[in-house]
């Protein structure tokens, strides 16, 4: 099992460009979350699915994050336009059921 | 606010000697808790976990305890090693009202020293 799979590892961009973050969960995982981590607020839960259906998208910090799960085995996180202040590791997590999450590498985002 | 708090951002500890770390929580609703272990560079990776029913669950060198009446919990890790050092998440989660939901604390950095 390759585990959940992030892509890219490190993104660099300036402020005011669109940026995509990509998941692929383990296979067979029916749960998809999304969580940033801050040296200020720890690891912080975004959103997450079930079964690809968007559940809770409350701790989605304003309206130029969005995030998508076309299918069971993609995910996307787009920042539209990015600020310097969206820099931080992002974590995507899947579990099956209630169960423990898996959480990939995460993605390094700076925007300058 | 934050609803789960790792107080401590650090934690020194020599080789061979317990690492305690601990977690407060203020959501009278979580019912289940676990521990994540995260390297640098690398995703959490899931420790050991208690459900509220429980006050103690062990799995080899690591022990979580719950003391619900307190609101805390607490890692024990006997005896700690160098490869213990890491940055260590608690969170917690309402499993039982219907929502699916881990709120993670702000983690704490454990350095075991040789």
């Amino acid at each position: 099992d390759a585990g959940v799979i992030q892509s890219p590892r490190h993104e660099v961009t300036e402020m005011g460009q669109e940026v995509t973050l990509r998941c692929k969960p383990i296979s067979g995982h029916d749960y998809l979350f999304w969580y940033r981590q801050t040296m200020m607020r720890g690891l912080e839960l975004l959103i997450y699915f079930n079964n690809n259906v968007p559940i809770d998208d409350s701790g989605m910090p304003e309206d130029r994050f969005s995030a998508k799960m076309p299918n069971a085995s993609f995910s996307t996180l787009k920042i539209q336009p990015s600020e310097p202040r969206d820099s931080a590791v992002y974590f995507c997590a899947s579990s099956l059921g209630r169960g423990r999450l898996f959480f990939g590498s995460g993605t390094q985002l700076s925007v300058l | 606010d934050q609803q789960v708090k790792q107080n401590s951002p650090s934690l020194s500890v020599q080789e061979g000697r317990i690492s305690i770390l601990n977690c407060d929580y203020t959501n009278s609703m979580f019912d289940y808790f676990l521990w994540y272990k995260k390297y640098p560079a690398e995703g959490p990776t899931f420790l050991i976990s208690i459900s509220s029913i429980k006050d103690k669950n062990e799995d080899g060198r690591f022990t979580v305890f719950l003391n619900k009446s307190a609101k805390h919990l607490s890692l024990h890790i006997v005896p700690s090693q160098p490869g213990d050092s890491a940055v260590y998440f608690c969170a917690a989660s309402p499993l039982g009202s219907g929502t699916y939901k881990y709120i993670f604390g702000t983690g704490t950095r454990l350095k075991v020293l040789a």
